[in-house]
């Protein structure tokens, strides 16, 4: 089936750096990504769409110079969390769009971020 | 604007035992829905979907989800819980018509505990 490979799995990196995560699509082409973010005990808030070859759509309330997101091929999109702060410690999950014609969406195995 | 809603935050029942885990979506065109299932620290498994024709759907690991259009809902079950379910599941809708780019709307979510 549909794999969408995530690294790291989990990353500890200092306050003020840039942290890079990357999403690739292993046996499909993903036209379209998803960025999530997910609190402890919460849903999954959607940070991003991105589409490739274009620029990435933001949610309301999401910084687009802090989370740059990036998909210049059909099989990779990247999340770089730029200057990352504590509070932006957090665990980060995509998700691609496999078909058009059955709606069918593969999860990444996510990211779990710590800035210290 | 479309809305998911899981009414339990938190069920627990004992191994053997019958589940059903509530979802109900308000959103005035046709819906896709979808259970996903999420063990601490990873990504989503989908566990199901529907998008029309018989509105009992089969997924995975001996689940089934009824589609019920009067109620809003789509209601997961198991009928014979195992240790190995103990996890987070979301249930989530799309437009049928693809608006805001097919992004998923995702339920807060529905804790599942499993007594042995």
């Amino acid at each position: 089936g549909a794999v969408v490979s995530q690294h790291p799995s989990r990353v500890i990196c200092k306050s003020g750096t840039s942290v890079k995560i990357e999403c690739r699509s292993l046996d499909f082409q993903a036209t379209t990504m998803f960025w999530y973010r997910q609190f402890p005990k919460q849903s999954l808030m959607l940070m991003a769409t991105s589409n490739e070859g274009s620029k990435a759509t933001y949610e309301q309330g999401v910084e687009k110079d802090k989370f740059l997101i990036n998909h210049a091929s059909l099989t990779l999109s990247t999340l770089t969390v730029t200057s990352a702060h504590p509070e932006d410690s957090s665990f980060y999950i995509c998700s691609a769009r496999v078909s058009d014609r059955d709606y069918g969406y593969t999860f990444g195995s996510g990211t779990r971020l710590t800035v210290v | 604007a479309q809305s998911v809603t899981q009414p339990d935050i938190h069920i627990t029942v004992s191994e053997g035992a019958s589940l059903e885990l509530r979802c109900n979506y308000s959103y005035g065109a046709t819906p896709y829905l979808f259970w996903y299932v999420q063990s601490p620290g990873q990504g989503l498994q989908l566990l199901l979907k529907y998008f029309s024709g018989d509105t009992l759907v089969q997924g995975i690991k001996g689940f089934e989800a009824e589609f019920k259009r009067s109620q809003s809902s789509f209601n997961l079950r198991k009928p014979s819980v195992h240790w190995s379910d103990a996890a987070e599941y979301f249930c989530a809708v799309v437009p049928a018509s693809g608006g805001s780019n097919y992004k998923l709307t995702f339920g807060k979510g529905t804790l599942l505990t499993v007594n042995p």
